[in-house]
């Protein structure tokens, strides 16, 4: 079954102790990229990658890193989270389709809580 | 400033009659428009999209109408079924460097069909 999945899907944590979130997609998509959905604000795109070794800040990049080593994952880090970076987090993926489209795969979402 | 805006945050509709969500956008650059359908703990899912040089693309139940002079588009459900309650995001697609579109969303309408 093609899909992206993220772990893990609920965190409780505390202002300045590092977290990484996986991403994985199972597609061979090229491209991959984390958004971010608060109340009001919609989805915002944080960091995207359009290949292995090359990604880019998307709107709301601060406070977060990324790496793409590998195809397949794209982990979102959080070196030293916050509490307004308390939100709901998706990875999507994109193939050929979306090269013209913009279409996007997403993951089930990631529930993040800094305290 | 949001470049995609859906200004109604809710909306109420009995089932069997018509749902109507509305978006409105900015940017007359963007060549793809796309409506995507959320469930609780679940990822946005694709529903359909519309080129930019159409003016309707309907699929079933779903269709979409493009209005590009108004810059105005809105997603037609008929008939409303319960299993059509969710969040719909409203999202533009635009061709940046790297040859992907990336989306813009907006905020979102949470649609409730009621028996």
């Amino acid at each position: 079954e093609a899909q992206v999945t993220q772990n893990p899907r609920y965190l409780i944590t505390v202002t300045g102790k590092k977290l990484t979130v996986t991403c994985s997609q199972n597609m061979n998509h090229e491209y991959m990229s984390w958004y971010r959905q608060d109340p009001g604000l919609g989805l915002r795109q944080i960091y995207y990658s359009m290949n292995v070794e090359v990604t880019d800040k998307g709107d709301v990049p601060e406070g977060y890193k990324v790496s793409r080593k590998e195809k397949r994952n794209f982990p979102l880090i959080l070196e030293s989270p916050s509490p307004n970076q308390t939100s709901l987090y998706f990875c999507a993926s994109s193939g050929d389709r979306g090269k013209n489209t913009g279409e996007l795969f997403f993951g089930e979402g990631s529930r993040l809580t800094v305290l | 400033d949001q470049q995609v805006k859906q200004n109604s945050p809710s909306l109420s509709v009995q089932e069997g009659r018509i749902s109507i969500l509305n978006c409105d956008y900015t940017n007359s650059m963007f060549d793809y428009f796309l409506w995507y359908k959320k469930y609780p703990a679940e990822g946005p899912t694709f529903l359909i999209s519309i080129s930019s040089i159409k003016d309707k693309n309907e699929d079933g139940r779903f269709t979409v109408f493009l209005n590009k002079s108004a810059k105005h588009l809105s997603l037609h459900i008929v008939p409303s079924q319960p299993g059509d309650s969710a969040v719909y995001f409203c999202a533009a697609s635009a061709r940046f460097s790297g040859g992907y579109n990336k989306l813009i969303f907006g905020a979102g309408t949470r649609l409730a069909v009621h028996p």
